[in-house]
Parts: C-alpha cells; sequence; structure tokens
C-alpha cells in the first residue's frame, strides 16, 4: 500500500535551535499535505494545509513564521520548527492526501520532536 | 461544545470480548466518517470509512453511521491484544479537506 515517511522519527535539540521535518509520500503524489501536532494523550490538532506549489494555510493560532510550511514537490513537503522552545515538544505528524476525501491518503509515522 | 465528542476512556475488556467505539458530532454537513486506529508513538492508519448513513464490514470490525442521531459507531468483534490501541473518528463535510477528530479512546484488550 501506499507508504508516508517522515525523517527523522525522532530529534533533540537545544531551545533555540531550528528543527526540519520531511515528510514524504513514497508511491503517490500527494497534492495536498497536513501538518498536524499531538500531544500525549490527546487528539490531532490540525497546524496548517499545504497545496503544492502554494503557500500553506495555517490554523488559527498557529504561528506562520515559527512554523514554516513548504510543499515544493508533490512528493515532498517539509516543517521547519524555528527557534525551538520546550513548549513545542510534541509529536509533529504529516498527512498527505491525492484528491478527494475518500482517495489515496496517508498519514506519516511520526516525528517526535522533543526541545531542552 | 466540540464538534465532534469522543469517550477519552480508557476501556478495558478481555480477550475475545465485542468492543463498541462511539463518537456523537453536531455538524449536518458531514458526509464522510472514518476510523483511524493509533498505536503508542505511531502515525494514524485508517481503518474503515463509510459515507453517508449504514453498515460496512471489514473482517472483525464493523462501522455504523446513523446521521439522524449524529452517531457513528465502530465494532471490533473476537478483540485480541493487538488491537489495543487509540481509536479516533474523524469525519469531513463534501468537498472539503479538513478531517475533524475525536478524541481518541485508548482501548487495551487483556489477554
Amino acid at each position: 500500500g501506499a507508504v508516508v515517511s517522515q525523517h527523522p522519527s525522532w530529534v533533540i535539540c537545544k531551545s533555540g535551535t531550528s528543527v526540519k521535518i520531511e515528510c514524504r509520500s513514497l508511491d503517490f503524489q500527494a497534492t495536498t499535505m497536513f501538518w498536524y501536532r499531538q500531544f500525549p494523550k490527546q487528539s490531532l490538532m490540525l497546524m496548517a494545509t499545504s497545496n503544492e506549489g502554494s503557500k500553506a494555510t495555517y490554523e488559527q493560532g498557529v504561528e506562520k513564521d515559527k512554523f514554516l510550511i513548504n510543499h515544493a514537490s508533490l512528493t515532498l513537503s517539509t516543517l521547519t520548527v524555528t527557534s525551538a522552545h520546550p513548549e513545542d515538544s510534541s509529536f509533529y505528524i504529516c498527512r498527505g492526501l491525492a484528491g478527494g476525501p475518500t482517495d489515496t491518503q496517508y498519514f506519516g509515522p511520526g516525528t517526535r520532536l522533543t526541545v531542552l | 461544545q466540540k464538534e465532534v465528542e469522543q469517550d477519552p476512556g480508557p476501556l478495558s475488556v478481555p480477550e475475545g470480548a465485542i468492543v463498541s467505539l462511539n463518537c456523537t458530532y453536531s455538524n449536518s454537513a458531514f458526509q464522510y466518517f472514518m476510523w483511524y486506529r493509533q498505536y503508542s508513538r505511531k502515525g494514524p492508519e485508517l481503518l474503515m470509512y463509510t459515507y453517508s448513513s449504514g453498515n460496512k464490514e471489514d473482517g472483525r470490525f464493523t462501522a455504523q453511521v446513523d446521521k439522524s442521531s449524529k452517531y457513528i459507531s465502530l465494532f471490533i468483534r473476537d478483540s485480541q491484544p493487538s488491537d489495543s490501541a487509540t481509536y479516533l473518528c474523524a469525519m469531513i463535510s463534501q468537498g472539503a479537506q479538513k478531517l475533524v477528530f475525536g478524541q481518541g479512546t485508548r482501548l487495551t484488550i487483556n489477554p
């Protein structure tokens, strides 16, 4: 079946540094990528939606200058957490979608970010 | 009021039991209803999706949608320890892209 990969799976960084998370759709073209964050024992919170070649649309309360999203190709989207702080520590998950709501869509395995 | 309500549990049942997981929602525009399974520290995987009302069966899993009551269910028959995970319901309106998730129910199947 279709697979979405994320890299890295776990990253630890110092406060103030930037971290880039990659999301790749391996055998389908993801026209839309969604980025979520998930705190322990909580549901997924949508951060932003990006369509290939367009600027991302951010959800209310999500700082676009802090969470930079790039969707340069149909198989790659990146999320960069700039000047990370301990409160940014979370589980970040991407979801790739090809077409409508019942078309091919898969979540990535997630990236655990720990900011010290 | 949240658009989608789901009891977070935790829910613990013995192996072999029938499990019933449920969500209620308030937005009558929702047309597609999904159930995801998420193991600890992993991304969610799509288990089943249903369009509009009705039942859908896939192996040990049955999804039910009752749009008149704005209520959806996932039944797991002959539950196995490997079914232990968090189950998230999600739904979406026609033409929309954003899924609206329930909080997720943590399920443990005890051997």
